[in-house]
């Protein structure tokens, strides 16, 4: 995933925080931005996706937040509980193509602290 | 409803070998993408399937090849192993090809002796 990358690989939030989760992306072109959360042993699981003629989408619990002028995604996750520790990817498509092979990033972990 | 199904979990082969690595999509999902996951990385896309044809290829080598069956299932095949494609392949299906979330199973665990 080299046109995708994450700030921080590991985030420690408290139990019933709010956490937020960031993405920066390299390609402008691209017009389709997933979020997944992966727990160990498992494959990812989709959480919440946008298209890039939107600013924000809402989820139970989970926000998406997509800023296009400085190519920026976050994950905003409510009220955080221990089923949220896992490793989080933003993955990104590219427009043009017939193939929506996505790109990742590198993952954040996020720790639930007690 | 059954999600993406993938079969084997576990797999150990040594350098040479083949390997063919298989999928279910969930139903009615037309679409079948294949990823390649190495340790500590995010997934890296290998193929994207619609309607029994190719519709997109990864920065992975020939020996990596794939097909979709009538039913939508998928086979991954992968030839002349090398230490180097010891990883979690995962598979991914979605409704139809373009802007559409993909789900993903489980995975194959691949180690190469």
């Amino acid at each position: 995933g080299e046109s995708v990358g994450l700030h921080l690989p590991t985030l420690s939030v408290q139990e019933g925080d709010n956490s937020i989760i960031n993405c920066a992306y390299s390609n402008s072109a691209s017009d389709y931005f997933i979020w997944y959360k992966q727990e160990s042993g498992k494959g990812p699981q989709f959480i919440i996706d946008i298209r890039s003629n939107m600013d924000k989408r809402q989820g139970q619990r989970v926000t998406v937040l997509l800023n296009k002028t400085v190519k920026h995604l976050s994950l905003q996750i409510a009220a955080t509980q221990p089923g949220d520790s896992a490793v989080y990817f933003c993955a990104e498509i590219s427009t043009g193509g017939g193939a929506d092979g996505l790109t990742f990033g590198k993952g954040t972990h996020l720790i639930i602290q007690p | 409803d059954a999600g993406v199904t993938q079969s084997p979990t576990h797999l150990i082969k040594t350098r040479g070998q083949q390997v063919t690595l298989r999928c279910s999509p969930i139903s009615g999902h037309k679409s079948v993408s294949w990823y390649q996951q190495v340790l500590g990385q995010g997934p890296q896309f290998i193929f994207q399937y619609y309607e029994k044809e190719e519709r997109g290829r990864g920065n992975f080598p020939d020996r990596f090849s794939a097909r979709q069956f009538p039913n939508y299932s998928s086979e991954l095949n992968v030839n002349a192993l090398l230490l180097g494609d010891s990883a979690l392949y995962l598979c991914a299906s979605s409704l139809e090809v373009r802007r559409q979330p993909q789900h993903f199973g489980d995975g194959t665990r691949l180690s190469i002796l």
